[in-house]
């Protein structure tokens, strides 16, 4: 089946960029989505079809996708923003849903 | 407000059955497909399978195909998940999610989900 390789972990310092990446075979081909998980709480949805931000989720998130790597991008970092990110895609071969390993993003 | 309301934690002993529940709220609960997510202690995400309310159409993680049974009740906006012989490995928090599609049916994300229900498995 389909396999989405993320970083563990990522560090960054507040206001500054933390970037996440997503890779896969030809990534680039798929609709990749991610989702922030806080510290005992529920994922949530940042980013849907590549590069789409649903209401209430701030600018400061967005979304690429491209040859075998897709990238959650979130500028001028908050110590709100420290959570596990997902991505995700649904693998039309297969039928059948996949998500990443998860990054644990640290706000130093 | 679309909302996905779950069932309170269990503890359940090994061979035990249960049943878990993912109440839907704020939309029309027939017309959106139900994904159920498990994340172990500590772990990532793993998607169990997805059940359409309107006619029960399910389809399973072949890694969770015979392990779990998923059902819906239209009539209640409620959707399930049941074992019927628990293991200690099945213990985890299990979300239920909602699937949204975009303009293309290729593509699909969860857009709403369930606070979690945590199943605690142990002698």
């Amino acid at each position: 089946s389909y396999v989405l390789t993320q970083p563990p972990s990522v560090s960054v310092a507040p206001g500054q960029t933390a970037r996440i990446t997503c890779g896969g075979i030809n990534i680039g081909s798929e609709s990749v989505h991610w989702y922030q998980q806080k510290p005992g709480q529920a994922p949530i949805l940042v980013v849907y079809d590549d590069t789409d931000r649903p209401s209430g989720i701030p600018e400061r998130f967005s979304g690429s996708n491209s040859g075998n790597t897709a990238t959650l991008t979130i500028t001028r970092v908050e110590a709100g923003d420290e959570a596990d990110y997902y991505c995700q895609v649904w693998d039309s071969n297969s039928d059948q849903y996949v998500f990443g390993t998860g990054t644990k993003v640290t706000v130093l | 407000e679309v909302q996905l309301v779950q069932s309170g934690a269990e503890v359940k002993k090994p061979g035990e059955s249960l049943k878990i529940s993912c109440q839907g709220s704020g939309y029309s609960f027939p017309n959106y497909w139900i994904a159920w997510v498990r994340q172990m202690p500590g772990k990532g995400l793993e998607w169990m399978g997805i059940i359409y309310p309107g006619d029960s159409h399910t389809r399973y993680s072949p890694s969770f195909q015979g392990q779990v049974t998923m059902s819906v009740d239209k009539s209640a906006s409620t959707a399930y998940l049941q074992w019927s012989s628990l293991k200690a490995s099945d213990t985890a928090m299990y979300y239920c999610a909602r699937r949204q599609i975009g303009p293309e049916s290729t593509v699909n994300w969860f857009d709403t989900w369930g606070q979690g229900t945590l199943v605690t498995v142990s002698s």
